[in-house]
């Protein structure tokens, strides 16, 4: 499995409410990542965890909360969220201490903000 | 301050031509670099690195060269082919440092 899998693919919602992206790989990588992308502009790193463990959050406002459950699974929980944050959100994985071997993204969840 | 910059938005090249896309960037602690492919509604594809102990690497129908002196690098495809038609990054790091940084993209489209 060469995959990174985010669901949900898109994703609408208001202001007031409270919803989760999911990003899963199989290829023991052991850092991932959650990147932002807005329309015409590059990707933007918000956090890297290493080995289960939170080791850069990029000054991400606290409306973005990420969990690492397992070396698998990687979480993106949002709560409150302004139409500014409407963005492509792209996960990534890697083998952890090195980012020559390039990362593997998953396809992106796109989200909406009403 | 953008480390990581692409001047060209966008870059038009017959089929069977030769593509090259250019890059470049002012962190001088960036000691390897990376091309990534996206088309539309799908994450970024890696195409081929370059480490800064190299000035080229070729995989292929792509060749990367990496000049530090002027740090600048550049994505050579040969020929393209209608399915290289994406928005290509140029993304940069440091060894260690678990952050890539990327330039805005170029929009390639390969004319039959």
């Amino acid at each position: 499995d060469t995959e990174v899998t985010q669901t949900p693919k898109h994703l609408v919602m208001g202001m007031t409410n409270k919803k989760s992206l999911k990003c899963e790989q199989h290829m023991g990588h052991r850092a991932m990542y959650w990147y932002k992308q807005k329309a015409k502009k590059p990707p933007e790193l918000m956090f890297v965890y290493s080995y289960e463990k939170l080791s850069i959050n990029e000054s991400v406002p606290s409306r973005f909360s990420p969990e690492c459950p397992n070396s698998s699974l990687l979480n993106l929980h949002l709560h409150a969220l302004q139409p500014e944050d409407s963005a492509l959100y792209l996960c990534a994985s890697s083998q952890a201490g090195g980012n020559n071997y390039g990362y593997t993204f998953g396809s992106g969840t796109r989200l909406t903000v009403v | 301050d953008q480390q990581v910059k692409q001047n060209s938005p966008s870059l038009s090249v017959q089929e069977g031509r030769i593509s090259i896309l250019n890059c470049d960037y002012t962190n001088s602690m960036f000691d390897y670099f990376l091309w990534y492919k996206k088309y539309p509604a799908e994450g970024p594809t890696f195409l081929i690195s370059i480490s800064s102990i190299k000035d080229k690497n070729e995989d292929g129908r792509f060749t990367v060269f990496l000049n530090k002196s002027a740090k600048h690098l550049s994505l050579h495809i040969v020929p393209s082919q209608p399915g290289d038609s994406a928005v290509y990054f140029c993304a940069a790091g440091a060894q260690g440092a678990q952050k890539l940084v990327f330039g805005q993209g170029t929009r390639l489209t390969i004319n039959p």
